[in-house]
């Protein structure tokens, strides 16, 4: 089975400084790995995703990602936060063979400060 | 397409109604999932459809009903729910598996009175 740790789950930020949201895993097979943010009131949507290849990710908007796997970890960073960013960050996980199940991590609540 | 619809988007029953939630995607994906989110929390799994048949029933309650009438939609009867029971309903969609992604609705609020 697979499990996901968010160490912080309230992270309070000042606007345009670095932000990073900490994610572990722990998986017996090799996973997929995955950042979902939630505005209020909306559903999960894919910020960005670790299949295979490069274990830097990037998203369209200034975030990314680096997967670890020495430390099972998947950051997420973003070197300046904006208002928008503001918002609940989830990482999860699905392994890699027989994935149709995803376990997500408890979330971090980003809250980005004027 | 890459959208996952789910309606309504708010919904208050009482203990005694019976009432569905909807989820509908055109992406041809096989997989079809129902999650619970609660305040603050992450979202819990209840039910898993894979190819049209229920593979994952997290013991759920038997006053959820899930149905899967064909591969695009994906439906929650509800029946005697409880006042607890109010939650984010949130449906999703993946390819898989094995998947890649899990694509999510906006999510059914609801509210039991």
């Amino acid at each position: 089975a697979q499990s996901v740790t968010q160490l912080d789950s309230q992270v309070p930020v000042f606007e345009e400084a670095p932000v990073e949201l900490r994610c572990n895993y722990s998986s017996s097979v090799s996973v997929y790995l995955f950042w979902y943010v939630q505005y209020p009131n909306q559903g999960l949507q894919l910020l960005l995703k670790y299949l295979s290849g490069s274990t830097l990710v990037e998203s369209i908007n200034g975030f990314e990602a680096e997967f670890n796997k020495s430390q099972t970890s998947f950051h997420l960073r973003k070197p300046s936060v904006h208002i928008s960013d503001t918002a609940e960050y989830f990482c999860a996980v699905s392994a890699l063979r027989t994935g149709n199940q995803f376990y997500f991590g408890t979330g971090t609540s980003l809250t980005v400060i004027p | 397409d890459t959208e996952v619809t789910q309606t309504p988007k708010h919904l208050v029953m009482g203990m005694t109604n019976k009432k569905s939630l909807k989820c509908e995607q055109h992406m041809g994906h096989r997989a079809m999932y129902w999650y619970k989110q609660k305040a603050k929390k992450p979202p819990e799994l209840m039910f898993v459809y894979s190819y049209e048949k229920l593979s994952i029933n997290e013991s759920v309650p038997s006053r959820f009903s899930p149905e899967c009438p064909n591969s695009s939609l994906l439906n929650l009867h509800l029946h005697a729910l409880q006042p607890e029971d109010s939650a984010l309903y949130l449906c999703a969609s993946t390819s898989g598996p094995p998947s890649s992604e899990a694509f999510f609705g906006q999510g059914t609020r609801l509210t039991v009175v």
